[in-house]
């Protein structure tokens, strides 16, 4: 069984470029969040999918970050224009629907803002 | 509002010695509690999950407490091995799915 998938691996970008991050979840899992590492920092939580509906985005910092899910299996996470500060690890995490406890992890996708 | 402490930030061990990780949080209304192992480039790993009502988990040389009354867990690593470098995560689940994450100890064990 192929596991939550994250591309690109490393992506470097100039200030107020656009970055589009993909996840790709394990098939069945409903659920999909979305995590960042800031440098030095704790993971915190962005957002989370339920199928394509978005269940909680209390965690996305403001309103140049975009989150998507059409048709309930991939996700794309855009930050528009992006920031010095929006450097760091994006991890994404797929669950089944009733186990939403049960994470699994992709490798994360690695952003700097130059 | 829940935050998640973890203390050491960075340890480092000879092989072969029994080691524990702290995490601290400050809210004890929580789901469970969640330890994670990271290497460099991968994504985290679970290593144990421990439901409120629980008191600790074990699995192989990995043993989890949780004191949910005084907001603490444990790790506890028995015979660490070079294998066991890596960086560990203390997470807590909150209401409406959220997850909260500690900053990590980052674990190094010579060999």
């Amino acid at each position: 069984e192929a596991g939550v998938t994250q591309f690109p691996s490393h992506s470097v970008i100039e200030k107020g470029q656009t970055v589009t991050l993909r996840c790709d979840p394990i098939s069945g899992h409903d659920n999909l969040y979305w995590y960042r590492r800031v440098m030095g920092k704790e993971i915190k939580f962005l957002l989370h999918f339920v199928k394509e509906s978005k269940q909680d985005e209390s965690g996305m910092p403001n309103n140049r970050f975009l989150a998507e899910r059409t048709g309930g299996t991939y996700s794309t996470l855009k930050v528009q224009p992006a920031e010095l500060e929006d450097s760091g690890v994006y991890f994404c995490a797929s669950s089944q629907l009733d186990r939403e406890w049960e994470q699994y992890f992709g490798p994360g996708t690695r952003l700097t803002v130059t | 509002k829940q935050e998640v402490t973890q203390i050491p930030a960075a340890l480092s061990v000879p092989e072969g010695e029994n080691l524990v990780l702290n995490c601290s949080f400050t809210d004890s209304a929580i789901y469970n509690l969640q330890w994670f192992r990271q290497d460099p480039g991968k994504g985290l790993t679970s290593l144990l999950l421990i439901q409120s009502s629980q008191r600790e988990q074990t699995s192989g040389r990995l043993n989890a407490s949780l004191d949910k009354s005084s907001g603490r867990s444990t790790l506890y690593i028995a015979a660490s091995q070079p294998g066991d470098s890596a960086t560990y995560l203390c997470a807590v689940h909150t209401g409406g799915f959220k997850t909260i994450f500690g900053a990590g100890t980052r674990l190094f064990v010579k060999a």
